[in-house]
């Protein structure tokens, strides 16, 4: 089975920085991959489809890019309501199945 | 707008049967460009995805639950269900359910379910 790593596992950063977000699929991938945003209490939210295609709504200061195995999710100037943690998630189109990453906590510096 | 909503029982005794279903509104099950799918978590971990139905009864599942799960649609109802036998301590998690298209993009709001005596 396909296992997807993120890192960092978490991270401080104050309002305005710069963020990436890294996730390394265990094997090639192309562009089937997700990431989401979580608050704590709630589901999890779409952000990022296809590698690099923004879910409609989702902030353009939100964007994604990779393909094959190293994937990054970059927030360009962090909001306060930004700080969440964020999980990358891929698709296996045969057999169909899904993979999530474990997750990176970002936290007010 | 689509909606999911999860129910079922917040309380489940060890070796026995988990059972939720998830309510869709706004959207159709019986929708051939979309996966049904029920996700869990943990309190405090990650999330794991646990299978998916589609509206003609084709599933796929976890490798890890597969000997335990069952899912199923009622497209007349427009919901689909989740069925985990054997439960242990280890199954206690925030159930979601998902619709899937090019990724998951709706989500129900989750039910804690709690595996105990």
């Amino acid at each position: 089975a396909i296992q997807l790593t993120q890192s960092p596992s978490s991270l401080s950063a104050s309002v305005g920085d710069r963020v990436t977000i890294t996730c390394r699929a265990s094997q090639g991938i192309s562009s089937a991959l997700a990431w989401y945003q979580q608050k704590p209490g709630k589901a999890p939210k779409l952000l990022i489809y296809d590698a690099s295609s923004l879910e409609s709504g989702v902030p353009s200061r939100f964007s994604g890019s990779g393909s094959g195995t190293d994937f990054t999710l970059t927030i360009s100037s962090l909001q306060p309501e930004d700080f969440a943690t964020y999980y990358c998630q891929q698709f296996n189109s045969y057999p169909r199945m899904y993979t999530f990453g474990q997750g990176t906590k970002l936290e007010i510096k | 707008q689509v909606q999911l909503q999860e129910s079922g029982p917040g309380l489940v005794k060890p070796s026995e049967t988990l059972s939720l279903t998830c309510t869709v509104s706004g959207g159709s099950v019986s929708s051939g460009s979309y996966y049904w799918s029920w996700i869990r978590q943990p309190p405090g971990k990650g999330l794991e995805w646990i299978g998916y139905i589609y509206y003609s009864g084709s599933t796929n599942y976890n490798p890890s639950l597969k000997s335990r799960v069952t899912i199923s649609v009622d497209t007349s109802k427009n919901q689909f269900s989740l069925k985990l036998s054997s439960v242990t301590a280890a199954d206690t998690a925030v159930y979601y359910c998902a619709r899937v298209g090019r990724a998951f993009d709706y989500w129900g709001q989750g039910t804690l379910v709690t595996v105990s005596s």
